[in-house]
């Protein structure tokens, strides 16, 4: 069985571009969470979807959004990009929503914004 | 904001030595507990899902335990190899699909 998959593995952007991340889940999962990690911050949730819904959202300005499809593949979009926002994003998914339930997380993605 | 601590930050262990390393949080308000290892270059791998009732969980040479009383967790590894150097995250889930992480615990295997 494939795992979660990103895409690209690697972007560089400059300020005040955007970028889309890409995130292939593992087939049958439905819940798909975006995560950011900066160096000293440790993982940081950014939002979470499920049947195409935002189900839940962590604590990032709207420049942040995300969004999923039909086949539960998912997007994350950062418009504006900022020098902060450099970090890598990983994506997990879930067979369903629920506290108990195994993550499964993918490579991530390493976005430096110059 | 609920904090996730973890310790230490980073341990280097002689390879066939046992080693344990800690995840605290000031409140039991959650539903579980979440450990991790994460290899560099890898993605983030599931070790256990820790649930109140406290049990121990256990796979292979490493386990864990969980004390919702006193606020913390322990992750144990019995004689470390050099394929348990990571970095081990411990994240508390509040019922729902957030989890909040800790910011791990380096560890590092001496051959």
């Amino acid at each position: 069985k494939a795992g979660v998959t990103q895409t690209p593995r690697y972007l560089i952007k400059t300020r005040g571009q955007q970028v889309t991340l890409s995130c292939s889940p593992i087939s049958g999962h439905r819940s798909v969470s975006w995560y950011q990690q900066t160096p000293g911050q440790g993982l940081q949730f950014l939002f979470e979807y499920f049947s195409e819904t935002q189900r839940n959202k962590g604590n990032f300005p709207g420049r942040f959004s995300g969004r999923q499809f039909s086949n539960s593949r998912s997007e994350m979009n950062v418009s504006t990009l900022e020098l902060g926002d450099s970090a890598l994003y990983l994506c997990a998914s879930s067979l369903r929503q629920g506290a108990y339930n195994e993550q499964f997380f993918g490579p991530g993605t390493r976005l430096t914004v110059l | 904001i609920l904090n996730v601590e973890q310790s230490p930050q980073s341990l280097h262990v002689q390879e066939g030595d046992s080693t344990n390393f800690t995840c605290s949080f000031p409140s039991s308000n959650f539903y579980a507990l979440h450990w991790y290892r994460w290899e560099t270059a890898k993605s983030p791998e599931a070790l256990f899902v820790m649930t109140l009732n406290g049990d121990e969980k256990k796979k292979g040479r490493i386990s864990a335990t969980l004390n919702t009383k006193e606020g913390y967790s322990y992750l144990y590894i019995k004689g470390s190899q050099p394929e348990d150097s990571a970095t081990y995250l411990c994240a508390l889930n509040f019922g729902n699909e957030k989890l909040t992480f800790g910011t791990g615990t380096r560890l590092t295997i001496i051959p």
